[in-house]
């Protein structure tokens, strides 16, 4: 079946405008996380949804990032007045069930944001 | 506060074993992750391990020891396709919640 898909895969955006990434899971998947990677660094976690609600949003940098996933599935990352500093890969990828157990999260390629 | 520290990079020989090695300390461990990033792409997932001892899975292996907060990776009769970066990530209490902290990956270069 598909795996997980993120829209647009490279986004280039001036400094101060919003932004909004795009994140299809797999189906079923109930869990689902937005992380961000540097070069050279391992993902940065910043948001886990369990179905249409924001179970831990303690990773989100301040209150210029936002994520929604109203209907339990697709999910957006919202981000305002983008700042050099937000240039980074977004990742995002979903699980069976929460953080427990063996439950393997499975990702997407990722958006690759560039704020001039 | 939390930490993982793994090697920045690797080199090893094609058809050869590698180990790689992962240190960290949490407050509250629930398991211990290995994925597989090759530049430019998703990390996907090669291993989980929650108690100590060795997890095989054909090439690779994973190791932990919840004492030492130590862990390793271990492959194989290595191939040219192996040649990518390999991150440790660690289930950790974070106030009320799990959450996944990944090391920065340890770049691994197979050479013929």
């Amino acid at each position: 079946g598909a795996g997980v898909s993120q829209t647009p895969s490279n986004k280039v955006t001036e400094k101060g405008k919003y932004v909004e990434l795009r994140c299809d899971p797999i189906s079923g998947h109930t869990a689902l996380y937005w992380y961000r990677q540097s070069l050279g660094q391992g993902p940065e976690f910043l948001i886990y949804f369990q179905g249409t609600g924001a179970a831990d949003d303690s990773g989100l940098p301040n209150d210029r990032f936002f994520a929604v996933r109203p209907e339990g599935s697709v999910s957006t990352l919202k981000i305002q007045r983008t700042e050099r500093g937000d240039s980074a890969v977004y990742l995002c990828a979903s699980s069976l069930w929460g953080t427990s157990g063996s439950n393997e999260q499975f990702f997407g390629p990722g958006t690759r944001l560039t704020v001039l | 506060g939390q930490n993982i520290d793994q090697p920045t990079e690797m080199t090893a020989t094609e058809g050869a074993i590698v180990q790689i090695n992962c240190t960290y300390q949490t407050s509250g461990f629930n398991g211990l992750f290995w994925y597989q990033q090759h530049a430019g792409e998703a990390p996907t997932f090669l291993s989980y391990n929650v108690l100590d001892g060795l997890e095989e899975k054909g090439r690779f292996s994973s190791f932990l020891s919840r004492s030492k907060g130590y862990s390793y990776l271990l492959l194989k009769e290595l191939q040219m396709k192996d040649s990518a970066s390999y991150l440790c990530a660690v289930r950790d209490r974070v106030d009320s919640n799990y959450q996944l902290i990944w090391g920065a990956g340890t770049k691994l270069i197979i050479k013929p």
